[in-house]
């Protein structure tokens, strides 16, 4: 059974612009979460979505947005990039996101570098 | 708000001592709670998954417990190996849909 997957592995972008990641969680899981990693903070929960609903939402200015499409792979968003959201972003599919035996499986990550 | 602590931030052993590292968490309403290795600049590894309902969780030399009610989680490595260095993270699962809380990790050296 293949592994989560993201891509692009690595960015390099300047202030201002905008970015979108990509994510396809493993078969016939349906939750996919988004998490923000950085040397000061640690692992931030951005955001996560099942059944292409966002069911919840870390604290992450507006800036920040996502989606998850019919097939559960997910893209996220970023908007008017600044320098401190140069960060290794994860994403972490399961089978449902909640309760039980719903072991999360994460990516390999994107790393973003903004100038 | 859940808080998770891991102590030590940092453990240095020789090839073939027993690693123990602690993890401490201030909301006992969990649901499971994970364990993952990262190796520098990678993705997280799951190494146990541990339900609430469980007091350990074994996976080759690798045993996880839990203690839900005073917020503690110890994974146990035996006989380590300098393969196994890396961070370690515990994640406790509560309510929240999808969203794991993340200690800062207890960093790793094994020395051949």
């Amino acid at each position: 059974k293949a592994g989560v997957t993201q891509t692009p592995r690595y960015l390099i972008k300047t202030r201002g612009q905008q970015v979108t990641l990509s994510c396809s969680p493993i078969s016939g899981h349906r939750s996919v979460s988004w998490y923000q990693q950085t040397p000061g903070q640690g692992l931030q929960f951005l955001f996560e979505y099942f059944s292409e609903t966002q069911r919840n939402k870390g604290n992450f200015p507006g800036r920040f947005s996502g989606r998850q499409f019919s097939n559960s792979r997910s893209e996220m968003n970023v908007s008017t990039l600044e320098l401190g959201d140069s960060a290794l972003y994860l994403c972490a599919s399961s089978y449902s996101g909640g309760a039980g035996n719903n072991e999360q499986f994460f990516g390999p990550g994107t790393r973003l570098t903004v100038l | 708000k859940q808080e998770v602590t891991q102590i030590p931030a940092a453990l240095s052993v020789p090839e073939g001592e027993n690693l123990v590292l602690n993890c401490s968490f201030t909301d006992s309403a969990i649901y499971n709670l994970q364990w993952f290795r990262q190796d520098p600049g990678k993705g997280l590894t799951s190494l146990l998954l541990i339900q609430s309902s469980q007091r350990e969780q074994t996976s080759g030399r690798l045993n996880a417990s839990l203690d839900k009610s005073s917020g503690r989680s110890t994974l146990y490595i035996a006989a380590s190996q300098p393969g196994d260095s890396a961070t370690y993270l515990c994640a406790p699962k509560g309510n929240s849909w999808g969203k794991l809380q993340f200690g800062a990790g207890t960093q790793v050296v094994v020395t051949p």
